[in-house]
């Protein structure tokens, strides 16, 4: 069965801060993980990693693949308020249509 | 920009009533995707359309039927709405197909409590 893994369930941390957030996942025909962004409504697209250990970079988020271990890590450096959101991770896999399989997210909360 | 448009926003149903929920993309993607979140469950899959003609069941289809109208449009219906399909439903779009890596693009979701 595929599965997608995400750790920690939630986590709360100081404004300026660094996180980590972790997904794992066993996926046959694996093509791509994503990562999405999700604050009140609908999730938004951050990254697509197709390639083992090449990190994909936007401002102060980062994410790399390992597709040996099978796992992705995203990092947010210098964490701010605006950075609370639900992260999800989800892989796209071999079929028709790309279909997604998701993990069941990371809520992050930034404090002041 | 549109992108993905999905009404009702919000819709309260009784048990065993009907209701169709809308969706329409306008970045010319060929594949759309109807899923449903639920609190510690994620998004789950239910119908999705690969291309315009084409449908195909997902994780949980139990209780819904899918039309793919045209290209832009793809709807989701609940012939006889039960409590456990309260949910909050997305629909999404991507340029995906056989040999082509492109993410889905989200609506702002439809919150339907079924009671």
């Amino acid at each position: 069965e595929d599965k997608v893994v995400q750790s920690p369930l939630s986590l709360v941390v100081h404004e300026g801060d660094t996180v980590t957030l972790n997904c794992s996942y066993e996926v046959t025909n694996f093509r791509s993980l994503l990562w999405y962004k999700q604050e009140k409504k609908a999730p938004t697209f951050l990254f697509m990693l197709t390639s083992s250990g090449i990190e994909k970079k936007s401002g102060r988020l980062s994410s790399i693949l390992d597709k040996k271990e099978l796992f992705s890590i995203l990092n947010i450096t210098a964490t701010q308020t605006g950075d609370s959101a639900v992260y999800l991770c989800a892989v796209i896999y071999t079929g028709t249509a790309s279909k997604l399989t998701f993990g069941t997210g990371t809520r992050l909360q930034v404090t002041l | 920009n549109a992108g993905v448009t999905q009404t009702p926003k919000f819709q309260v149903l009784k048990t065993g009533q009907s209701m169709t929920l809308q969706c329409a993309q306008d970045m010319n993607h060929n594949s759309m995707y109807w899923y449903r979140q639920d609190p510690g469950m994620g998004l789950r899959l239910i119908y999705y359309s690969a291309s315009e003609g084409t449908t195909d069941k997902g994780e949980v289809p139990n209780g819904y039927n899918v039309s793919r109208l045209n290209k832009r449009e793809f709807s989701l219906r609940l012939e006889s709405a039960a409590p456990s399909q309260t949910s909050v439903y997305f629909c999404a779009s991507s340029e995906a197909g056989v040999r082509v890596n492109q993410p889905q693009h989200f609506g702002d979701g439809t919150r339907l409590s079924i009671l």
